[in-house]
Protein backbone atom coordinates (compact mmCIF):
# COMPACT_ATOMS: atom_id res chain seq x y z
CA UNK A 1 0.00 0.00 0.00
CA UNK A 2 1.17 3.43 -0.83
CA UNK A 3 2.48 5.90 1.90
CA UNK A 4 1.47 9.54 2.54
CA UNK A 5 2.49 11.51 -0.48
CA UNK A 6 3.33 14.98 -0.08
CA UNK A 7 4.41 17.52 -3.22
CA UNK A 8 6.62 19.91 -3.27
CA UNK A 9 9.10 18.34 -1.30
CA UNK A 10 10.76 21.81 -1.30
CA UNK A 11 10.13 25.13 -1.99
CA UNK A 12 11.24 28.82 -1.98
CA UNK A 13 9.22 31.77 -1.83
CA UNK A 14 9.73 35.34 -0.27
CA UNK A 15 7.91 37.40 2.32
CA UNK A 16 4.66 38.73 1.62
CA UNK A 17 3.66 35.27 -1.01
CA UNK A 18 1.68 33.00 -0.52
CA UNK A 19 2.13 28.67 -1.10
CA UNK A 20 -0.13 26.06 -1.10
CA UNK A 21 1.08 22.31 -0.16
CA UNK A 22 -0.37 19.58 -0.95
CA UNK A 23 -0.93 15.79 0.75
CA UNK A 24 -2.38 12.33 -0.55
CA UNK A 25 -3.62 10.08 2.21
CA UNK A 26 -3.12 6.15 2.48
CA UNK A 27 -5.72 4.91 0.60
CA UNK A 28 -8.54 4.75 2.79
CA UNK A 29 -7.59 6.97 5.38
CA UNK A 30 -10.22 9.68 5.63
CA UNK A 31 -8.39 11.84 8.19
CA UNK A 32 -5.64 14.16 7.76
CA UNK A 33 -3.44 16.39 9.99
CA UNK A 34 -0.75 18.57 9.40
CA UNK A 35 2.08 19.39 11.36
CA UNK A 36 4.83 22.49 11.24
CA UNK A 37 8.43 21.52 12.56
CA UNK A 38 10.65 24.02 13.60
CA UNK A 39 14.23 23.79 15.36
CA UNK A 40 12.91 26.06 17.59
CA UNK A 41 9.18 25.10 18.22
CA UNK A 42 9.36 21.74 17.77
CA UNK A 43 6.41 19.91 16.43
CA UNK A 44 2.90 21.29 16.60
CA UNK A 45 -0.01 20.72 15.36
CA UNK A 46 -1.69 22.86 12.56
CA UNK A 47 -5.22 21.07 12.18
CA UNK A 48 -6.74 17.89 11.02
CA UNK A 49 -9.56 17.40 7.99
CA UNK A 50 -11.77 14.51 8.57
CA UNK A 51 -13.96 13.82 5.61
CA UNK A 52 -14.04 17.24 4.10
CA UNK A 53 -14.78 18.99 7.39
CA UNK A 54 -11.97 20.42 9.87
CA UNK A 55 -12.10 18.54 12.78
CA UNK A 56 -9.51 19.93 14.89
CA UNK A 57 -7.43 23.16 15.16
CA UNK A 58 -3.76 24.41 16.71
CA UNK A 59 -3.22 27.78 17.69
CA UNK A 60 -1.68 28.88 14.63
CA UNK A 61 -2.95 32.57 13.28
CA UNK A 62 -5.69 32.82 10.11
CA UNK A 63 -2.85 32.91 7.49
CA UNK A 64 -2.66 29.27 7.83
CA UNK A 65 -5.89 27.17 6.29
CA UNK A 66 -6.41 24.31 4.41
CA UNK A 67 -8.85 22.05 3.04
CA UNK A 68 -9.87 18.53 2.46
CA UNK A 69 -11.35 17.04 -0.80
CA UNK A 70 -13.88 14.43 -1.55
CA UNK A 71 -11.26 11.88 -2.68
CA UNK A 72 -9.38 12.81 1.17
CA UNK A 73 -6.24 14.83 -0.57
CA UNK A 74 -5.65 17.80 1.65
CA UNK A 75 -4.23 21.20 0.79
CA UNK A 76 -2.68 23.37 3.11
CA UNK A 77 -2.23 27.28 2.50
CA UNK A 78 0.10 29.93 4.27
CA UNK A 79 -1.20 33.46 3.09
CA UNK A 80 1.65 36.54 3.30
CA UNK A 81 3.96 34.38 4.61
CA UNK A 82 6.79 35.53 7.17
CA UNK A 83 10.38 34.80 7.60
CA UNK A 84 9.04 32.35 10.24
CA UNK A 85 6.73 30.67 8.57
CA UNK A 86 10.03 28.60 7.24
CA UNK A 87 9.33 24.99 8.14
CA UNK A 88 9.31 21.51 7.49
CA UNK A 89 5.43 20.80 6.73
CA UNK A 90 4.06 17.38 7.65
CA UNK A 91 0.86 15.47 6.47
CA UNK A 92 -0.04 12.72 8.30
CA UNK A 93 -3.14 10.33 7.81
CA UNK A 94 -5.05 7.69 9.45
CA UNK A 95 -8.48 5.99 9.79
CA UNK A 96 -9.93 8.63 11.79
CA UNK A 97 -12.47 6.98 13.96
CA UNK A 98 -11.57 5.10 17.46
CA UNK A 99 -9.82 3.13 18.05
CA UNK A 100 -6.90 2.76 15.23
CA UNK A 101 -6.27 6.33 15.23
CA UNK A 102 -2.63 5.78 14.45
CA UNK A 103 -1.00 8.40 12.76
CA UNK A 104 1.02 7.92 9.68
CA UNK A 105 3.23 10.37 8.01
CA UNK A 106 4.72 12.10 4.95
CA UNK A 107 8.14 12.60 3.86
CA UNK A 108 7.21 16.16 4.57
CA UNK A 109 7.56 19.87 2.46
CA UNK A 110 10.49 21.84 3.48
CA UNK A 111 9.60 25.75 2.74
CA UNK A 112 11.78 28.38 2.95
CA UNK A 113 10.97 32.02 3.29
CA UNK A 114 13.11 34.60 2.40
CA UNK B 1 -3.57 21.14 28.59
CA UNK B 2 -2.25 17.58 27.60
CA UNK B 3 1.85 17.54 27.00
CA UNK B 4 5.57 14.89 26.89
CA UNK B 5 8.39 15.57 28.63
CA UNK B 6 10.93 13.85 27.09
CA UNK B 7 14.71 13.77 28.38
CA UNK B 8 17.24 15.92 26.85
CA UNK B 9 19.69 15.48 24.07
CA UNK B 10 21.84 14.36 22.35
CA UNK B 11 22.83 10.86 23.31
CA UNK B 12 25.89 9.70 22.36
CA UNK B 13 26.06 5.88 23.03
CA UNK B 14 28.65 3.07 21.56
CA UNK B 15 27.55 0.41 19.27
CA UNK B 16 25.94 -2.68 21.31
CA UNK B 17 24.98 -0.47 24.00
CA UNK B 18 22.16 -0.34 26.26
CA UNK B 19 19.39 2.72 25.06
CA UNK B 20 16.91 4.29 27.28
CA UNK B 21 15.45 7.60 26.46
CA UNK B 22 13.01 8.84 29.14
CA UNK B 23 9.13 10.15 28.33
CA UNK B 24 6.73 11.19 30.82
CA UNK B 25 3.39 12.26 30.55
CA UNK B 26 0.33 14.96 31.56
CA UNK B 27 -3.01 13.62 29.60
CA UNK B 28 -6.67 13.69 30.82
CA UNK B 29 -8.67 10.76 30.71
CA UNK B 30 -6.86 7.66 28.38
CA UNK B 31 -4.05 8.43 25.68
CA UNK B 32 -2.66 6.40 23.56
CA UNK B 33 1.60 7.12 23.90
CA UNK B 34 3.61 6.48 20.58
CA UNK B 35 7.20 6.55 19.53
CA UNK B 36 8.27 8.02 16.16
CA UNK B 37 11.86 7.98 14.94
CA UNK B 38 12.73 10.42 12.28
CA UNK B 39 16.23 9.62 9.77
CA UNK B 40 17.95 12.71 8.56
CA UNK B 41 16.25 14.38 5.88
CA UNK B 42 12.87 12.59 6.01
CA UNK B 43 9.41 12.65 7.63
CA UNK B 44 8.22 10.60 10.91
CA UNK B 45 8.17 7.19 11.16
CA UNK B 46 5.83 4.92 13.55
CA UNK B 47 8.40 3.34 15.60
CA UNK B 48 5.81 1.95 18.42
CA UNK B 49 2.87 2.58 20.04
CA UNK B 50 0.39 1.78 23.05
CA UNK B 51 -3.12 2.32 23.85
CA UNK B 52 -3.50 1.23 27.19
CA UNK B 53 -1.98 1.15 30.87
CA UNK B 54 0.70 -2.20 31.24
CA UNK B 55 0.65 -2.13 27.43
CA UNK B 56 3.80 -2.88 25.79
CA UNK B 57 4.80 -1.60 22.16
CA UNK B 58 7.68 -3.12 20.21
CA UNK B 59 9.16 -2.91 16.82
CA UNK B 60 12.75 -3.36 15.88
CA UNK B 61 14.18 -4.29 19.21
CA UNK B 62 13.00 -1.29 20.58
CA UNK B 63 10.32 -1.84 23.77
CA UNK B 64 7.98 0.55 25.51
CA UNK B 65 5.87 -0.05 28.25
CA UNK B 66 2.57 2.23 29.24
CA UNK B 67 3.03 2.95 33.16
CA UNK B 68 -0.41 4.56 34.16
CA UNK B 69 1.10 5.21 37.83
CA UNK B 70 4.29 7.08 36.83
CA UNK B 71 2.54 8.75 33.45
CA UNK B 72 5.86 7.04 31.31
CA UNK B 73 6.51 5.30 28.39
CA UNK B 74 10.30 5.04 28.20
CA UNK B 75 12.23 3.47 25.14
CA UNK B 76 14.71 1.18 25.43
CA UNK B 77 16.54 -1.40 23.21
CA UNK B 78 18.92 -3.34 24.38
CA UNK B 79 21.83 -3.09 22.16
CA UNK B 80 21.97 0.00 19.76
CA UNK B 81 23.28 -0.42 16.13
CA UNK B 82 24.85 2.68 14.46
CA UNK B 83 21.91 2.17 11.79
CA UNK B 84 19.70 3.38 15.01
CA UNK B 85 21.43 6.99 14.86
CA UNK B 86 18.15 9.42 14.69
CA UNK B 87 16.07 11.77 16.37
CA UNK B 88 13.21 9.85 18.62
CA UNK B 89 10.01 11.63 19.56
CA UNK B 90 7.55 10.74 22.35
CA UNK B 91 4.04 11.22 21.45
CA UNK B 92 0.69 11.41 22.48
CA UNK B 93 -3.21 11.25 21.55
CA UNK B 94 -5.36 12.38 23.70
CA UNK B 95 -7.84 9.09 23.35
CA UNK B 96 -9.81 7.26 21.53
CA UNK B 97 -12.69 9.65 21.91
CA UNK B 98 -13.91 10.52 18.25
CA UNK B 99 -12.54 13.97 16.93
CA UNK B 100 -8.90 13.60 19.23
CA UNK B 101 -7.25 13.11 16.30
CA UNK B 102 -4.30 15.95 17.42
CA UNK B 103 -0.65 14.39 18.44
CA UNK B 104 1.25 16.28 21.31
CA UNK B 105 4.99 15.93 20.67
CA UNK B 106 8.38 15.44 22.83
CA UNK B 107 11.09 17.79 22.08
CA UNK B 108 12.55 15.18 20.64
CA UNK B 109 15.84 13.33 21.75
CA UNK B 110 18.78 12.95 18.85
CA UNK B 111 20.64 10.08 19.20
CA UNK B 112 24.15 8.98 17.47
CA UNK B 113 25.65 5.58 17.79
CA UNK B 114 29.21 5.62 17.35
CA UNK B 115 30.53 2.47 15.93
Amino acid sequence: KAGVTQTPRYLIKTRGQQVTLSCSPISGHRSVSWYQQTPGQGLQFLFEYFSETQRNKGNFPGRFSGRQFSNSRSEMNVSTLELGDSALYLCASSHGTPPTETQYFGPGTRLLVL
Amino acid sequence: GNSVTQMEGPVTLSEEAFLTINCTYTATGYPSLFWYVQYPGEGLQLLLKATKADDKGSNKGFEATYRKETTSFHLEKGSVQVSDSAVYFCALTAGINFGNEKLTFGTGTRLTIIP
